[in-house]
């Protein structure tokens, strides 16, 4: 059974960097056949898909414009699991964050989620 | 991008009664080489993650309930709950991946007991 387990700070100071992890469990980081990926939710802006990572004989990652001038999502073979930074964050950036695993080969959805982080952005 | 539109923004269905929720993209969602559609479904409740119900546009997930049901082709799609049960009450997003990322959602349905 696949599982996805998020940790990092609830809380982020304006400007600085909101740093998460998830770590995965029943599956691999480095499997050729889904994707890791990173999607906020908001009441005002629904869900918004905000990157990816995965590999396909070597590593790839792709970014929404929206973020794309300060995100980054790291895959971390030895620890089995991937992260998100996004950095100068403001309060805009206050919202839920969740991992999610894409599974286009098979279900072409996102068909396991992390159960989610809220970030506030305050200082 | 693609343009993901959701009809009704919220919806109030009396126990037991259908509920349908549409979604409309702005472009084709229909891989001509699989012949599917890209198009998902998912319930997201207060606390919880999505939760994922529909895939290929009309595929049931695993555990998920049969009175989901989910049609269209295309860019016209719609999600289907022939009962209402109590425990449907949630926000529900369409969601397309067809070719390259962004992967994009509608603006959620809410769907609530009349």
């Amino acid at each position: 059974q696949v599982q996805l387990q998020q940790s990092g700070p609830g809380l982020v100071k304006p400007s600085q960097t909101l740093s998460l992890t998830c770590a995965i469990s029943g599956d691999s980081v480095s499997s050729n056949s889904v994707t890791w990926n990173w999607v906020r939710q908001s009441p005002s802006r629904g869900l918004e898909w905000l990157g990816r990572t995965y590999y396909r004989s070597k590593w790839y990652n792709e970014y929404a414009v929206s973020v794309k001038s300060r995100i980054t999502i790291n895959p971390d073979t030895s620890k089995n699991q991937f992260s998100l930074q996004l950095k100068s964050v403001t309060p805009e950036d206050t919202t839920v964050y969740y991992c999610a695993r894409g599974n286009w080969g098979a279900k072409g959805a996102f068909d396991i989620w992390g159960q989610g982080t809220m970030v506030t952005v305050s200082s | 991008d693609i343009v993901m539109t959701q009809s009704p923004d919220s919806l109030a269905v009396s126990l037991g009664e259908r509920a349908t929720i549409n979604c409309k993209s702005s472009q084709s969602v229909l891989n001509n080489s699989n012949k599917k559609n890209h198009l998902s479904w998912y319930q997201l409740k207060p606390g919880q993650p999505p939760k994922l119900l529909i895939y290929w546009a009309s595929t049931r997930e695993s555990g998920v309930p049969d009175r989901f049901s989910g049609s269209g082709s295309g860019t016209d799609f719609t999600l289907t709950i022939s009962s209402l049960q109590a425990e449907d009450v949630a926000v529900y997003y369409c969601q397309q991946y067809y070719s390259s990322p962004p992967y994009t959602f509608g603006q959620g349905t809410k769907l609530e007991i009349k």
